[in-house]
């Protein structure tokens, strides 16, 4: 079944700085590839996500790139401010009721 | 308002007392599934339903069942809870599969 790693667990940085968060994933058949923030206590959101046709998506300081040759994919987080402090999450999922399988989680801090 | 609801929202019980934990959704989503999510691990799927009498297991299905008897409604049932099963749980559903997840407010169980 699919195999989804995401690095770092944890990552810090000034406000301001950029922020990038890596999965890969291990099977060429998965075709959609979300990304979720979740906030202290508050359920999973969506932020962002990247179908396989696409190699590349933006939405004002975030953008997402795929590469589907190396099956990995990355989150962008320009212009960092406090409020991006949260964990986040990659997923990978393939269409026709297939599993839905998330990275484990790269914690990010913001800091002032 | 277009949500999932999630009920209850904190549980506490005891090793083997059949619980279940209720989720409603009211936007006439096809696609309903159920997640853990522990430290470190990220979420994982338990199981998923793509329609009405039309359910699949996930990565985790062991110790849980889960019925789709009508659309809106897609509950997960501990029989014999046990410790390991200790968690935070999401319900998440969306309009078909491979699209945006909307998740509940989350359960936290606690099986003593």
């Amino acid at each position: 079944g699919e195999n989804v790693e995401q690095h770092p667990s944890t990552l810090s940085v000034q406000e301001g700085d950029s922020a990038v968060i890596k999965c890969t994933y291990s099977d060429s058949a998965s075709n959609y590839f979300p990304w979720y923030k979740q906030e202290l206590g508050k359920r999973p959101q969506l932020i962002i996500d990247i179908r396989s046709n696409v190699g590349e998506k933006k939405d004002q300081r975030i953008a997402v790139t795929l590469n589907k040759t190396a099956k990995h994919f990355s989150l962008h987080i320009t212009e960092t401010q406090p409020e991006d402090s949260a964990v986040y999450f990659c997923a990978a999922s393939m269409s026709y009721g297939q599993n839905f399988v998330f990275g484990p989680g790269t914690r990010l801090s913001v800091l002032p | 308002e277009a949500q999932v609801t999630q009920n209850p929202r904190y549980l506490i019980t005891v090793t083997g007392k059949k619980l279940t934990v209720t989720c409603s959704q009211n936007m006439n989503h096809e696609y309903m599934s159920w997640y853990r999510q522990d430290p470190g691990l990220g979420l994982r799927q338990i199981y998923y339903s793509m329609n009405v009498e039309v359910t699949d297991k996930g990565d985790v299905p062991e110790g849980y069942k889960v019925s789709r008897k009508e659309k809106r409604n897609f509950p997960l049932i501990l029989e014999s809870p046990s410790p390991n099963q200790t968690s935070l749980y999401f319900c998440a559903s969306s309009f078909q599969d491979n699209e945006k997840l909307f998740f509940g407010s989350g359960t936290q169980l606690s099986v003593l």
